[in-house]
Formats: C-alpha cells, sequence, structure tokens
C-alpha cells in the first residue's frame, strides 16, 4: 500500500534552536519527494523536491534529505525563527497518473520566543 | 506568472443546503487541477481531478461532485450538504514540467 508516515506529529522548539522532521513512504514506483509548508488556514507552498537520484537539497535555512534505499527523508531546520510555525508536509509522487500524490499528514512545528 | 484564486475563503451553510466553491487558474494552458479535503490535523484527501474540460475523476466516494466547465475553471458542488462535509477546501493545479503543485489560499467550510 502506498502510504507516507511522518514523525513527530507535533513539535515545540525554542527561537534560534534547530530541529529535524521525518518522512517515511512506501511509495511505488518513485518519481519525486517533496516537502510543502503549510501556515494556519492557508494552502501549502513548496519548499524543496527531490528527485530519486538527488540525496540533499537545501533552500535557505531548510535542507532536506532523500536515501531512496531506506526510503526515508527528513527535513532540517536551522536557528528556528517564528515565521517557521506551520504545518510540514511530505508529498510523494509516483510514476503514474495525474492523481498519483501520496501526502502525509504533516508534522505541526511550533517555535517559541 | 501563473496564479490560482479560491473563493469563497470562508462559509458557513446549514445542513441540506446546496454548496459552490469555485477555483480558477491563469497564466496556464490545459493545466490539471485538483479538489483536496484536509479534516482537522489529518492529511490531505484527493476527491477529484481533472486533466481537461469536462473531464472529472472521483477518487472517494461521496457527497460531493465537480465540474471543469472551462479550461481554467473548476468547481466543487453538492445539492444537499452534510454536517460531515465540512473541513478546509483545496483547490490545486499541477505544473507539467516540474509536477508541483500549486494550491489556492484555501476554502473554509462550517456545516451546521
Amino acid at each position: 500500500k502506498n502510504q507516507v508516515e511522518q514523525s513527530p506529529q507535533s513539535l515545540i522548539i525554542l527561537e534560534g534552536k534547530n530541529c529535524t522532521l521525518q518522512c517515511n513512504y512506501t511509495v511505488s514506483p518513485f518519481s519525486n519527494l517533496r516537502w510543502y509548508k503549510q501556515d494556519t488556514g492557508r494552502g501549502p507552498v513548496s519548499l524543496t523536491i527531490m528527485t530519486f537520484s538527488e540525496n540533499t537539497k537545501s533552500n535557505g535555512r531548510y535542507t532536506a534529505t532523500l536515501d531512496a534505499d531506506t526510503k526515508q527523508s527528513s527535513l532540517h531546520i536551522t536557528a528556528s525563527q517564528l515565521s517557521d510555525s506551520a504545518s510540514y508536509i511530505c508529498v510523494v509522487s509516483r510514476y503514474s497518473s495525474a492523481s498519483k500524490i501520496i501526502f502525509g499528514s504533516g508534522t505541526r512545528l511550533s517555535i517559541r520566543p | 506568472s501563473q496564479t490560482i484564486h479560491q473563493w469563497p475563503a470562508t462559509l458557513v451553510q446549514p445542513v441540506g443546503s446546496p454548496l459552490s466553491l469555485e477555483c480558477t487558474v491563469e497564466g496556464t494552458s490545459n493545466p490539471n487541477l485538483y479538489w483536496y479535503r484536509q479534516a482537522a490535523g489529518r492529511g490531505l484527501q484527493l476527491l477529484f481531478y481533472s486533466v481537461g474540460i469536462g473531464q472529472i475523476s472521483s477518487e472517494v466516494p461521496q457527497n460531493l461532485s465537480a465540474s471543469r466547465p472551462q479550461d481554467r475553471q473548476f468547481i466543487l458542488s453538492s445539492k444537499k450538504l452534510l454536517l460531515s462535509d465540512s473541513g478546509f477546501y483545496l483547490c490545486a493545479w499541477r505544473g507539467q514540467e516540474t509536477g508541483e503543485l500549486f494550491f489556492g489560499e484555501g476554502s473554509r467550510l462550517t456545516v451546521l
């Protein structure tokens, strides 16, 4: 069964600290993996995309990693800011029809001052 | 540049009333269009997707329907809302080159 599981479900850290969010997937055949950021009450916005051959992708203070062998990805946030408070969603696409995009349930990150 | 508009942003409707959520995309042609629903604390659930005018595919049986009367217009409807239809609805289009999903701002529906 094609699934995407994220951990932790929620996380609270102090401003300025680093954190790492995890994503495990069982999607096949794998096309790519994206991390989205969703502010409360808004639509998700893409942070990074990674294909099978990519191990690391950075976008400012966000760094995503992908291990295609173990089917795991992580999103590392460095020097967190209050504006990083949001839900982070791992999304995996299959080589298939237009509908085959599978979403994780997200990690709710709260940054405290 | 491409933009996606979704409205209304919030909606409070009584049980049994009709629903119409609209989504339009600008700056692209023949996009793949999607309707998702997001329950509180849950992941996004695909409701409908469309690869062209008049072409609608449904992922889950439900009380809702979708239509695509124009290339860049996608409408989510219901004839009679249920309490369980409450949620956050997101429209999205998919970029052909990168496969990235671009989401609208969402519509918060509360059925009372």
